[in-house]
């Protein structure tokens, strides 16, 4: 089955610094997600992609958070100035269609702000 | 405000018993209801549910909807220990296919 891929699987980065986390969404897919999770809680959404542009966004994603597809594959979040509270696993996501089909996640990025 | 709720919150069962996991929801603009697994990391996807009513199956696992009570229930029945995970429940509410998820419920299967 094809996958939702992401670099890197861990990530250790000071407060302050910038960071890429990148994902090679399903190919034929037109719809791309981040979401997060911090330990212990909920996944939760932070913004959604289509068209060479965001379609929605949380009020988790702020000006410090951007995201971008350079080529016709990859599809990448960057954090402009991690803060502690930013630790969190993040997951890109993909799917096809517009109406209602299912979201494949990636295995997530690990992402510790020291 | 949209909010979902799963419970219970965790739960420890033997091998081949049958665990019904449930997921209550108030949302405005509700589309679909879609359940995950979560073994170490990524959700795998296990079933989207639109209509009520109507059950879906996958092998032992099993769901339905309720949209009148606004609840869905996952079942596993003659559970493996492979089954161990957090399940999750999501829904949508929009065409871009954003969900929301609950908290999870923690499924633990011993030999």
């Amino acid at each position: 089955e094809p996958e939702v891929t992401q670099t890197p699987s861990h990530q250790v980065t000071q407060m302050g610094q910038e960071v890429i986390l990148r994902c090679v969404p399903i190919s034929n897919h037109l719809y791309f997600y981040w979401y997060r999770q911090i330990l212990g809680q909920k996944v939760e959404f932070l913004v959604s992609f289509y068209n060479n542009e965001i379609s929605e966004k949380s009020e988790i994603f702020d000006d410090q958070f951007s995201v971008e597809r350079p080529d016709g594959s990859n599809f990448t979040l960057k954090i402009r100035s991690t803060k502690l509270e930013d630790s969190a696993m993040y997951f890109c996501a993909s799917k096809g269609g517009r109406q209602g089909e299912k979201l494949f996640f990636g295995s997530g990025t690990q992402l510790s702000v020291l | 405000e949209d909010k979902v709720v799963q419970s219970p919150l965790s739960l420890v069962v033997h091998e081949g018993d049958t665990v019904t996991l449930n997921c209550s929801y108030e949302v405005t603009n509700f589309r679909s209801l879609l359940w995950y697994k979560q073994e170490k990391k990524a959700p795998t996807f296990l079933f989207m549910l639109t209509s009520s009513g109507i059950e879906k199956k996958s092998g032992r696992l099993s769901s339905i909807l309720d949209k009148k009570e606004l609840f869905s229930i996952l079942n596993i029945t003659a559970t493996q220990t492979g089954d161990s995970a957090v399940y999750l429940c999501a829904f949508s509410t929009d065409s871009w296919g954003k969900l929301q998820f609950g908290a999870g419920t923690q499924v633990v299967v011993t030999p």
